[in-house]
């Protein structure tokens, strides 16, 4: 079986444009969350969904955003972005039996913002 | 919310070396993982340990969720083991994970 796949895998913007980073989870798995991990640091949580519910966000400003598709797929979206918001991304799925509880990590997105 | 903190920040072992790497949390959890992140930045999932001990191979780990203290030893190191190994809880009601600031170790040849 496949595991947490997320697309693209490196990507340069320019400040104050828009981005969509897109995660699929592993077969089976209904819970999709979204990490952001600056460098040297260890990730920090943006969103969670599961049944293309949000059920987490984290401290995180309103030009983030997120959603969950039917297929359990998910995209990140971030808006007007700033410097600051070059990071590594990364998409984990779970089981989510009630609560959460493993969780698979993609190999992320390399966003960088100049 | 509830803070994850990791000891020792860095770490320097000759191949076939033994170490223990400490994760202490503030408050109760009821989810506490351990990840190796490889040179790669790909993050590996070692252990789903909310409480008790596990064992994979070298690798084991063992959290006391009534101490708020969580443990992983490495046996018998390897060169493939470098990385940084991070730990992660989620407390109770919450849906997200906590990351530490992990801790980096180099084994070297």
């Amino acid at each position: 079986d496949a595991g947490v796949t997320q697309s693209p895998t490196h990507l340069i913007k320019t400040r104050g444009q828009h981005v969509t980073l897109r995660c699929s989870p592993i077969s089976g798995h209904k819970s999709v969350s979204w990490y952001q991990q600056v460098l040297g640091q260890g990730p920090q949580f943006i969103f969670q969904y599961y049944e293309k519910e949000e059920r987490g966000r984290g401290n995180f400003p309103d030009r983030f955003s997120a959603r969950q598709f039917p297929n359990y797929s998910s995209e990140l979206n971030v808006n007007a972005l700033l410097l600051g918001d070059s990071a590594l991304y990364l998409c984990a799925s779970s089981k989510e039996t009630g609560y959460i509880e493993k969780l698979f990590f993609g190999s992320g997105t390399q966003l960088s913002v100049l | 919310g509830i803070q994850v903190e990791q000891s020792p920040p860095d770490l320097i072992l000759q191949e076939g070396a033994n170490s223990t790497l400490r994760c202490n949390f503030s408050d109760s959890v009821n989810n506490l993982q351990w990840f190796h992140q490889n040179p790669w930045g790909q993050l590996i999932n070692l252990f789903y340990i909310p409480s008790g001990t596990k064992q994979n191979g070298r690798l084991s780990a063992t959290t006391v969720a009534t101490e708020r203290y969580s443990l992983l030893y490495i046996s018998s190191s390897q060169t493939t083991d470098s990385g940084v190994y991070f730990c992660a809880a989620m407390d109770t009601g919450r849906r997200a994970l906590t990351f530490g600031s992990g801790t980096r170790l180099q084994v070297q040849p």
